[in-house]
């Protein structure tokens, strides 16, 4: 069974201190892994969507990575604005309608 | 109105209540689905939707029933829920299924007494 595991599950950092998420996937096959951001009480905001181990996207201070059993989310000198939850989900290439989510890693920036 | 919207955004209805939630985009999609979030837990896929035909059902039950008039608007008609249902209900949509980023609404947070 297609399986995501996303640490930590909190993490607390200090403005300009940067640090990764991580997600764990276990799919039998890739299709795609899609990361969104979440604030509070609003859906989901796509930022990116890797295809194949080695594979890298940046957006602003935002940088995914990705291999064959996992993928990180670098967060190079965060701001306060950048709290949120972060989701990591995939798609199998059996069953490409279904989107498997993480649980998703709350992020906070102090200050 | 752009991306895609749901309404109401807070619900609160008894276990004996009929409600339905509604969800449009204006993106031009012809895939559309159906989410539950629930706290501390990973989003759920309830229904999926291609060119208006419903293509998953995850083992949804009876009391949550979907229909899909057009590829712009989706519903999700509730009864006879039970408290355990409440949660957050995101619809979201993608240019066609498979492997297309899906876009979410901003939710209806539903509360059952």
């Amino acid at each position: 069974e297609d399986q995501v595991t996303q640490s930590p599950e909190a993490l607390r950092l200090q403005e300009g201190e940067s640090s990764s998420l991580n997600c764990s996937y276990t799919v039998s096959g890739l299709r795609g892994l899609f990361w969104y951001r979440q604030d509070p009480g609003k859906g989901p905001e796509f930022l990116f969507t890797l295809y194949s181990a080695g594979e890298e996207k940046e957006k602003e201070r935002l940088k995914a990575t990705l291999t064959k059993k996992e993928s990180f989310l670098h967060i190079t000198a965060p701001k306060p604005e950048d709290s949120a939850t972060y989701l990591c989900a995939v798609q199998a290439m059996a069953n490409n309608n279904d989107m498997r989510f993480g649980a998703g890693t709350r992020l906070t920036v102090k200050p | 109105e752009t991306g895609v919207t749901q309404t109401p955004r807070h619900l609160v209805m008894g276990m004996t209540n009929k409600k339905s939630l509604k969800c449009e985009q204006h993106l031009g999609h012809n895939a559309m689905y159906w989410y539950k979030q629930s706290a501390k837990k990973p989003l759920e896929l309830m229904f999926v939707y291609s060119l208006e035909e419903r293509v998953e059902n995850n083992s949804v039950p009876s009391r949550f029933s979907p229909e899909c008039p057009n590829s712009s608007h989706l519903f999700l008609h509730l009864h006879t829920l039970q408290p355990e249902d409440s949660a957050l209900y995101l619809c979201a949509s993608s240019l066609s299924g498979g492997s297309d980023t899906q876009y979410f609404g901003p939710g209806t947070r539903l509360t059952v007494l």
